[in-house]
């Protein structure tokens, strides 16, 4: 079945330092790649989103980037803020109606 | 409308108990999953209901769970002779074709 590997599982930065998230994916047929965040007792949010059809989306200090040839795709946090520390989650949907998620990246920057 | 409202927010149950957990999703959407989520993990898919037809079942979702939609608006998912490895946070989401999902702020289960 399909499959999303996300790393790291932890990352501290300092504050106004870049963030970066990996994640890989397994089918192949993926073509959309949403981000979420996740703070404490809430749900995700959705804070950015890709498709294929797309290599890179920017969203103020967030942007993804999306390698389709090695099935990998990227979040990147620019000038991270201590409101920035959550858990982040990479996911795939391949246009159907399952959303596949990774692991999850406990952020945490310090001020 | 206010966003995916889940009820409760906690729930605590002895062990063999059956419990029911509600979703109001975003009235517009017509899409609605349940996923489950374990410390340290990521949601895992349990259901997914288009309207009120519930389309697909996770192998997770043993004969213990059982999910519906009456009429494509809330959705309810009880659980049977609920078992400590049941404990997890249960999460709602609604969305419509081709969008990310928004998230309800989940139901956290403890079994003792």
């Amino acid at each position: 079945g399909e499959n999303v590997e996300q790393h790291p599982s932890t990352l501290s930065v300092q504050e106004g330092d870049s963030a970066v998230i990996k994640c890989t994916y397994s089918d192949s047929a993926s073509n959309y790649f949403p981000w979420y965040k996740q703070e404490l007792g809430k749900g995700p949010q959705l804070i950015i989103d890709i498709r294929s059809n797309v290599g890179e989306k920017k969203d103020q200090r967030i942007a993804v980037t999306l390698n389709k040839t090695a099935k990998h795709f990227s979040l990147h946090i620019t000038e991270t803020q201590p409101e920035d520390s959550a858990v982040y989650f990479c996911a795939a949907n391949t246009g159907g109606f399952k959303t596949i998620f990774g692991a999850g990246t406990r952020l945490f920057v310090k001020a | 409308d206010t966003g995916v409202s889940q009820n409760p927010r906690h729930k605590i149950t002895k062990r063999g108990q059956n419990v029911t957990f509600r979703c109001d999703p975003i009235s517009e959407h017509n899409r609605l999953y349940w996923y489950r989520q374990t410390l340290g993990q990521g949601p895992e898919f349990l259901t997914y209901f288009q309207n009120e037809a519930q389309l697909e079942k996770s192998r997770l979702l043993s004969d213990r769970f059982s999910a519906e939609r009456p009429k494509g608006s809330f959705s309810t998912l009880e659980i049977q002779r609920t078992e400590q490895g049941d404990s997890a946070m249960y999460l709602c989401a609604s969305t419509t074709q081709g969008h990310g999902y928004t998230f309800g702020s989940g139901t956290r289960l403890t079994v003792v």
